[in-house]
């Protein structure tokens, strides 16, 4: 009984880097989100996917890009990686669109 | 502007009292009111949520109350443990799609012995 995983926990790198945060679930939820947490605000919705291969837009989608070929995956990658994007990212899954069942979080550091 | 607001920003309580944190919102149209706990280093869990016609709702030890009409919720904690150490985040929901989730800031718990 999984739930919700992200991988890798932790990443270092460098500015201009592309990176992919990985996302999985197992409850087979048509929803899936993904945040970043930084101080001094809210979580923010980076990007959403309502299903497989539909995929919208959140309130800082700028730099991110998602994907979605299947339900239990929703992977985030930074395409050239900006020390703005030093975050915590959370993924979330959920059968609605207003319901959040969160993962463990992957702290990302860019230098 | 749809906004959501927390008071206070931290608190510190000493273990086995009482304490509430308050969330006021000017999101509209109002869909649910959500409470989460987020444990140091771990993902937020959610521990109750509200619609409009429910003014208070229970998990444990943790009660949450909604005043519609004022657009104030409020999460009492009673008989504090060291484990409610942790942060408390109020989300509103409007009518609408995934877009229409606005996260307050959190409140910072810190019980001691």
């Amino acid at each position: 009984d999984a739930g919700i995983t992200q991988s890798p926990r932790y990443k270092i790198t460098e500015t201009g880097r592309q990176v992919t945060l990985m996302c999985h679930q197992t409850w087979s939820h048509s929803y899936m989100f993904w945040y970043r947490q930084d101080l001094g605000h809210g979580l923010r919705l980076i990007y959403y996917s309502a299903a497989a291969d539909i995929t919208d837009k959140g309130e800082v989608p700028d730099g991110y890009v998602v994907s979605r070929s299947k339900t239990e995956n929703f992977p985030l990658t930074l395409e050239s990686a900006t020390r703005s994007q030093t975050s915590v990212y959370f993924c979330a899954s959920g059968q609605r669109a207003n319901e959040q069942f969160f993962g463990p979080g992957t702290r990302l550091t860019v230098l | 502007k749809n906004q959501v607001e927390q008071s206070p920003q931290s608190l510190i309580i000493l273990e086995g009292k009482n304490c509430t944190l308050q969330c006021n919102y000017t999101v509209s149209p109002f869909s649910n009111l959500r409470w989460y706990k987020q444990d140091t280093g771990r993902g937020p869990v959610s521990l109750t949520i509200m619609t409009f016609s429910e003014n208070t709702k229970s998990n444990g030890r943790y009660t949450a109350t909604l005043d519609a009409d004022t657009k104030q919720s409020s999460l009492h904690i009673t008989a504090s443990q060291l484990s409610d150490s942790a942060s408390y985040i109020c989300v509103v929901s409007a009518v609408g799609g995934a877009n229409n989730l606005f996260f307050g800031t959190g409140t910072r718990l810190t019980v001691i012995p």
